[in-house]
């Protein structure tokens, strides 16, 4: 069964203080490992789609990367509007479904 | 182009009532997808569709739970009779993968809750 963890579940940092968030994974077969930003009371926002091991993508001060196994969403210097919950997803080849982790909830304070 | 547009926003039911939420996805997108997010379980897919045939189905919970998709531009989901553990956010995605992209494009949610 495919399966998603993200760890921490909630992260705090000071403006300014880089650090990453991880996503270990579990799949019959990838499709694609997704990452998505939540803010509250709204939908989830695309980021990124990492389709092979070795793959980097970068968007602002985030950059997810992705191993046979795990993917890290690393933040540089971070703005408290960074602050939200992140969210990774893996697609397996068997359909386009998307299975979530629960989710990293990213505080960054002034 | 206005997004995935899902209604209500907010629905606040009792326990046996019938709720009916509604999705309209991009317009183009063949591909649409139900999904529920609760503080437990996060955020799980409950069925989708591809040009609006059913594909996957497996997450629907039970028979209380049914969806259609009557045309490209519609979607329902229905839940009869609802339950207090029904109380969570409905989220509603569409793709267009002809286009060459597989980035799920999500509505704002419906948040129900059913007392």
């Amino acid at each position: 069964e495919d399966q998603v963890t993200q760890s921490p579940e909630a992260l705090r940092l000071q403006e300014g203080e880089s650090s990453s968030l991880n996503c270990s994974y579990t799949v019959s077969g990838l499709r694609g490992l997704f990452w998505y930003r939540q803010d509250p009371g709204k939908g989830p926002e695309f980021l990124f789609t990492l389709y092979s091991a070795g793959e980097e993508k970068e968007k602002e001060r985030l950059k997810a990367t992705l191993t046979k196994k795990e993917s890290f969403l690393h933040i540089t210097a971070p703005k408290p509007e960074d602050s939200a919950t992140y969210l990774c997803a893996v697609q397996a080849l068997s359909g386009y479904a998307l299975n979530f982790g629960k989710g990293t909830s990213l505080l960054v304070t002034p | 182009d206005a997004g995935v547009i899902q209604s209500p926003r907010h629905e606040v039911t009792e326990m046996g009532q019938e709720v009916t939420l509604r999705c309209k996805p991009i317009s183009g997108h063949d591909y649409l997808f139900w999904y529920r997010q609760t503080m437990m379980r996060g955020l799980e897919l409950l069925i989708y569709f591809n040009n609006n045939v059913p594909i996957d189905d497996s997450g629907m919970p039970e028979d209380r739970f049914s969806a259609k998709m009557p045309n490209a531009s519609f979607s329902t989901l229905k839940i009869q009779p609802s339950e207090p553990r029904d109380s969570a956010v409905y989220f509603c995605a569409s793709i267009r993968l002809a286009g060459g992209s597989n980035e799920q494009f999500f509505g704002p949610g419906t948040r129900l809750t059913v007392l």
